[in-house]
Order: structure tokens, then sequence, then C-alpha cells
């Protein structure tokens, strides 16, 4: 069964720090994995997408990581800003018709002042 | 930008009732989803259509139904209503593959009541 999970599923740190959110997966055959950012009663808005070949891709103060052998992807956020209080959805794609998706349960980042 | 819109972003329906939720986009996508996202569980799929009059049940379709007659317009439809439907409803569109790239409405929070 396909399965998406995320670590830790909630984290509060101080504006300015950096954090780092983990994304482990079982999606096969894998496709892609992307990274949303999700504010409270929003749409999830994607941050970054990334295939089989590639290992990193940044987005800003955001900066994700891939290491498809060992499933895993992280999620670094740099300099974080209070607009980045949101969750955090990791998603991975399987080689499938239709772009269905697998979801992790989100992080949920609380940035205080 | 592509834009994803659904018609209500809060709903109050009773034990019973039939609700119609619409979801619109405008950038001409062949895909369209429709997602329910309850806290701990992360987003579900509840069905998606790769074209007009397609639909494909996806992981929880019971109780839900669809319909797609226009490209745009992509509706979900809860034939009696039921409290433990009361839940976050995300509607989605991407483009074909090899796109991957999935774009969210702003979701509407239902209440069965």
């Amino acid at each position: 069964k396909n399965q998406v999970e995320q670590s830790p599923q909630s984290l509060i740190i101080l504006e300015g720090k950096n954090c780092t959110l983990q994304c482990n997966y079982t999606v096969s055959p894998f496709s892609n994995l992307r990274w949303y950012k999700q504010d409270t009663g929003r749409g999830p808005v994607s941050l970054t997408i990334m295939t089989f070949s590639e290992n990193t891709k940044s987005n800003g103060r955001y900066t994700a990581t891939l290491d498809a052998d060992t499933k895993q992807s992280s999620l670094h956020i740099t300099a974080s800003q209070l607009s980045d209080s949101a969750s955090y959805i990791c998603v991975v794609s399987a080689k499938a018709a239709g772009n269905k998706l697998t979801f992790g349960g989100g992080t949920r980042v609380l940035v205080k002042p | 930008d592509v834009k994803v819109t659904q018609s209500s972003r809060y709903l109050v329906k009773r034990t019973g009732e039939k609700v119609f939720l619409e979801c619109v986009q405008d950038m001409d996508h062949e895909n369209m989803f429709w997602y329910r996202q309850d806290p701990g569980l992360g987003l579900r799929l509840i069905y998606f259509s790769y074209d007009v009059k397609m639909k494909e049940k996806g992981d929880i379709p019971e109780g839900y139904s669809v319909s797609r007659e226009k490209k745009e317009r992509f509706s979900l439809i809860l034939e009696s209503a039921s409290t433990n439907q009361t839940s976050m409803y995300l509607c989605a569109s991407s483009p074909p593959l090899p796109s991957y790239e999935q774009y969210f409405g702003p979701g509407t929070r239902l209440t069965v009541t």
C-alpha cells in the first residue's frame, strides 16, 4: 500500500530560525514528490516538485531534498518568517494515469515572534 | 495564473439533505479531482475525472457521486448528507501528463448537523 509519513506532526520555532521537515514514502513506482504549503482555511499551494533524477530544489527560502534510494525527502525552511506558519504537506505520485497522489498527514509549523 | 474556484467557502446542511459542491477551473485542464481533508488523516481522494463525462472512484467514494458535464466544471454530490461527511472539501485540477502539477481551490468547509 502506498504511504507517505511526515514528521514531526507539529513544530514551533522562533522567527528567524531554520527548521527541517521530514517525509518518508513507500509509493511505487515513484514518479515525483512535491511539497505543498497550506495556510489555515485555504487550499494547498505548491512549493516544489522533484522527479527521480532531482535531489534538491529551492523556492526562495524553501529547499527540498530527495533521496530516491532511501525514499526520503526533507523540506528546509531558512530564516523563518511569521508568514511561514502553515501546514506543509508532502505528496508523492506513482506512475499512473490521472496524476493520482498519495498525501502525507502534514507538519503544522508555528513561527513565533 | 491558474484559478480553481469553489462555489462556497462555508456550508451548513442538515442530515439527509442533498448537497452540491461546485468546482470551476479556468485553464482548460483535462483532469479534475475532489478530496476531503480531515485532521490527522490528510487529504483523501474521493473521485477524479479525466475528461468530460468520465469519472473514476478514488479511495473513499462511498456516499458521494460526481458529475462532469463541461470540461471546466466538476461537481461533487452528497445524495443524503450524514454527519460523518462533515469535512473540508478541496477541488483540484491538472493538465495532462507529463505535467505533474495539481492546482487546488480554496476549499469548502461543510458542516452536516
